[in-house]
């Protein structure tokens, strides 16, 4: 079964420090998503990239943040001056289409764990 | 108010019983709904989406009522491997025009299932 992958598993860094943190989404899918969990506490939206653009961003997401798709198979996520409260999951997921019809969904890689010192 | 309401639990049930979640949103635009699977310090899994007519996966039904805004998910025969956290998960439209696919979580309800 396909699935996303993200890489690195952990990462820890000190603050300050810039961090790319590195997804391959499914291979046929559309749709690349950022999402994060700070530990005890809900998942939460980063960012939606479709067409090699931002379609949809959170608060969260500030000038600290960016996203790129590098080539045809990376969507990376850059931190670039981390802080404490950066500390927390950062799942990478993906789509075919925005699951809106039945059998569309969000497929989730499994994390990386960043820690900021 | 949060935008997606959950009893965080813990529901602690023994083997064999039929636990209930209930979820709200409170964004009458939201599209979309789903109930996730995450276990401790991994990835949400997809369980199943919900649809108005209300689906069933196995001992796993859910059902959605749009009027009320509410997310049901029952879980007959538990076993102990469905011990894990259960998010309720909707997807919106964007300031009311396009969809972008985000989801919006639920704070999650946890489930420990006791032989």
């Amino acid at each position: 079964e396909p699935e996303v992958t993200q890489t690195p598993s952990h990462q820890v860094t000190q603050m300050g420090q810039e961090v790319i943190l590195r997804c391959v989404p499914i291979s046929n899918h559309l749709y690349f998503y950022w999402y994060r969990q700070i530990l005890g506490q809900k998942v939460e939206f980063l960012v939606s990239f479709y067409n090699n653009e931002i379609s949809e961003k959170s608060e969260i997401f500030d000038d600290q943040f960016s996203v790129e798709r590098p080539d045809g198979s990376n969507f990376t996520l850059k931190i670039r001056s981390t802080k404490l409260e950066d500390s927390a999951m950062y799942f990478c997921a993906s789509s075919e289409a925005l699951g809106l019809q039945i059998g569309e969904t969000q497929y989730f890689g499994p994390g990386t764990r960043l820690l900021v010192l | 108010r949060k935008e997606v309401e959950q009893d965080p639990g813990p529901f602690n049930v023994p083997e064999g019983a039929t636990v209930a979640f209930n979820c709200t949103y409170s964004n009458s635009a939201s599209q979309s709904f789903f109930w996730y699977r995450q276990d401790c310090r991994k990835e949400p899994k997809l369980l199943m989406s919900v649809y108005s007519s209300g689906n069933e996966d196995g001992r796993f039904t859910a059902q959605l009522n749009r009027a009320s805004q509410y997310i049901s998910l029952l879980i007959r025969d538990s076993k102990l491997s469905d011990s894990a956290t259960y998010l309720c998960v909707v997807n919106r439209r964007w300031d009311g025009s396009s969809n972008t696919g985000k989801l919006i979580f639920g704070q999650g309800t946890t489930l420990q299932v006791k032989p």
